[in-house]
């Protein structure tokens, strides 16, 4: 298997833009994570699927954040506007189960200027 | 969320030393979980720990759940160069879901030539 594949790796886009990342989870795997990570927060769960549906959006940050998984190989997390606080790497994960480790994607850095 | 301590934010060490670091929690954890994390990729899971009292080793990795549920360490032995990264202890609150996974915020390992 490829492992859990995002893109693109690096996203630069003005203020104001729209911006959406991409994700393919594994193969078979119900469950599909979106993080976010900063060295002042760490990584924060925004969001998470179980079977294409959304169980938890209390990570997302605010309005401006929207995630869907139209089926089970593929998701996007779009932010719109963005602003220059949303700058971060973002990583998807995904998993057969909740809590027994989870395999992540190599990221999208996200950088609003 | 819950808080999870982690030390120290970073060592710095020479090739041949052994590593420990940890991670301890005011709240009980069913599963702790140990990941890499190298320079542009995502993090990468090492070990998985799921009974109070576990000790398990992945070759030169050794990872304990400790006694009380609140704590854990991973303990690194003769490091060499690919060792260095940033490692996370993750913990799994009991009966939560995805939200209930809750990260440390990471050892930096710096390998000294």
């Amino acid at each position: 298997d490829a492992g859990v594949i995002q893109s693109p790796r690096h996203e630069v886009t003005e203020m104001g833009q729209e911006v959406t990342l991409r994700c393919k989870p594994i193969s078979g795997h119900d469950y599909l994570f979106w993080y976010r990570q900063t060295m002042m927060r760490g990584l924060e769960l925004l969001i998470y699927f179980n079977n294409n549906v959304p169980i938890d959006d209390s990570g997302m940050p605010e309005d401006r954040f929207s995630a869907k998984m139209p089926n089970a190989s593929f998701s996007t997390l779009k932010i719109q506007p963005s602003e220059p606080r949303d700058s971060a790497v973002y990583f998807c994960a995904s998993s057969y189960v909740i809590g027994n480790g989870y395999t992540f994607g190599s990221g999208t850095r996200l950088t609003v200027v | 969320g819950q808080q999870l301590n982690q030390s120290p934010q970073s060592m710095f060490i020479q090739e041949g030393e052994d590593v420990s670091m940890n991670c301890t929690s005011s709240s009980i954890f069913n599963t702790w979980l140990w990941y890499k994390q190298d320079p542009g990729e995502g993090p990468v899971l090492l070990i998985a720990l799921y009974k109070a009292g576990e000790l398990t080793s992945n070759g030169r990795l050794t990872a304990q759940f400790g006694i009380t549920r609140k704590d854990s360490f991973l303990n690194i032995s003769a490091s060499i160069p690919s060792d260095v990264g940033i490692y996370f202890c993750a913990g799994q609150l009991p009966g939560g879901g995805a939200d209930g996974l809750t990260f440390g915020k990471g050892t930096h390992l710096i390998i000294q030539p």
